[in-house]
């Protein structure tokens, strides 16, 4: 399978605790971007890359979020002290530079804080 | 600022009728514009985009979109429904980011 691949698919975790999220995107893709979708929603942006470097953050990322992409490669999303708030699917999208290619989105996370 | 608007949260339809999905757009400069399609507990599928030239673009799975400059309109279509077409369905504008509609849901009743 050559698609966007997400890991892990569902996270349950208690208020408080870290969880990281992992996003594999499509191999020959230097754009990599993460959104949040909660219930009845449209995805949010949260942020994106262009190979290693984080070229923007939404305000919706607060200073408990980070991510990361160290190798240009794979990327990574971290929240600290979650929240019940934080409850959402988290989906990884990848693509090639410029506006007209489509991003191809992973699965996504499903993320449930107790 | 880059924006999109989907006025309907659902459609129902009878299968093998017409399908429209509608979505209004908002940005500065030329538009390029998207459609997704999401089914329950996946990630979104990419159905189709208008980046320039021909107004009515085709896409995956039988489906159309006509771009309308002067209605700032970019409505998804389907000439004859299917029952497997059910699923939640959002429109979106890209500057670099991808900034989506609340999304529609769609129903396509035997």
């Amino acid at each position: 399978d050559t698609g966007v691949s997400q890991d892990p698919r569902h996270k349950i975790t208690k208020r408080g605790q870290n969880v990281t999220f992992r996003c594999d995107p499509i191999s020959e893709h230097n754009r990599l971007y993460w959104y949040r979708q909660t219930l009845g929603q449209g995805p949010e942006f949260l942020t994106y890359f262009q190979n290693e470097a984080q070229l923007e953050k939404s305000r919706l990322l607060s200073d408990r979020f980070s991510a990361e992409r160290p190798k240009g490669s794979f990327s990574t999303l971290e929240i600290q002290r979650t929240e019940q708030g934080d409850s959402a699917m988290y989906l990884c999208a990848s693509s090639i530079q410029g506006r007209k290619g489509e991003q191809f989105f992973g699965p996504g996370t499903r993320l449930t804080v107790l | 600022a880059q924006s999109v608007a989907q006025p309907e949260d659902q459609v129902n339809v009878a299968e093998g009728n017409p399908l429209t999905v509608k979505c209004t757009y908002s940005v500065s400069g030329n538009p390029y514009l998207f459609w997704y399609v999401q089914y329950p507990n996946r990630g979104l599928q990419f159905l189709l985009k208008y980046i320039t030239g021909d107004n009515l673009v085709k896409g995956s799975y039988g489906f159309e979109a006509e771009f309308n400059k002067s209605q700032t309109s970019f409505h998804l279509k389907k000439p004859s429904a299917l029952v497997s077409d059910s699923a939640l369905y959002f429109c979106a504008v890209r500057y670099y980011k991808l900034s989506f509609g609340a999304g529609t849901t769609v129903t396509v009743r035997a």
